[in-house]
């Protein structure tokens, strides 16, 4: 049982560049999130997704696209890197249940 | 909007010794979970405790137990016989109850307090 997997960990990107954060889940969730972190700050929610077909925004989704076309899956897409997009982003899931399951991260730096 | 505040950005505690982290919240929801969070420097997210609003017994996690106070909006965790693994930021957070359109599966968490454990 795999959980949470996301691709890549680690990621370094010039500003303008675009790129997808792969992120998959194995548990038949149907709440599957983004989140990035930076210091300070805590986890702040990007998107989210309530099922397949199904998103919205969290509190900072300028500068992300997300889709769910299927349960398993949630990409995050940064379309025109910049340098504020430098964090540790986390995706995670979670059933009708309490526990979300975190994903082991990516860091991207944005130079 | 709920928020999660953390105001304790550093703690530390001797091994063995018991330390209290802070955490406060505020929502106009009567039912939520509450949940405290470790994130050792690996990164990995790994649940400690939770709690869920209706309960008004305080939860325990063998050495991790918690002081939740729903008038007071505040959730402390307390960590007992402190270990050298226990050195870690920790998160608390804060979900809406899994019913109808509140339903999302977000957490919203606070700034963290990172965890010095000496020797």
């Amino acid at each position: 049982n795999a959980g949470v997997t996301q691709t890549p960990k680690f990621q370094v990107l010039k500003t303008g560049q675009s790129m997808t954060l792969q992120c998959a889940q194995d548990m038949n969730h149907e709440y599957m999130s983004w989140y990035r972190q930076d210091p300070g700050m805590g986890l702040r929610l990007i998107h989210y997704s309530v099922g397949a077909g199904i998103t919205d925004q969290g509190e900072v989704p300028n500068g992300y696209n997300v889709s769910r076309s299927t349960t398993e899956d949630f990409p995050l897409r940064l379309l025109s890197a910049a340098p504020s997009q430098t964090s540790v982003y986390f995706c995670a899931s979670s059933g009708r249940a309490y526990e979300q399951y975190f994903g082991p991260g990516t860091r991207l730096t944005v130079t | 909007a709920q928020t999660v505040t953390q105001s304790q950005p550093e703690m530390s505690v001797q091994e063995a010794e018991t330390v209290t982290l802070s955490c406060t919240y505020d929502t106009s929801e009567s039912d939520y979970y509450l949940f405290w969070y470790k994130q050792p420097p690996s990164r990995q997210m790994i649940l400690v405790i939770r709690q869920e609003a209706y309960k008004q017994q305080n939860a325990t996690e063998n050495r991790f137990s918690v002081n939740f106070q729903k008038a007071a909006k505040s959730f402390s965790l307390k960590i007992s016989d402190s270990q050298l693994g226990d050195a870690a930021m920790y998160f608390c957070a804060y979900r809406s109850a899994p019913y109808g359109s509140s339903n999302t599966g977000k957490l919203i968490f606070g700034q963290g307090t990172t965890l010095q454990v000496k020797p």
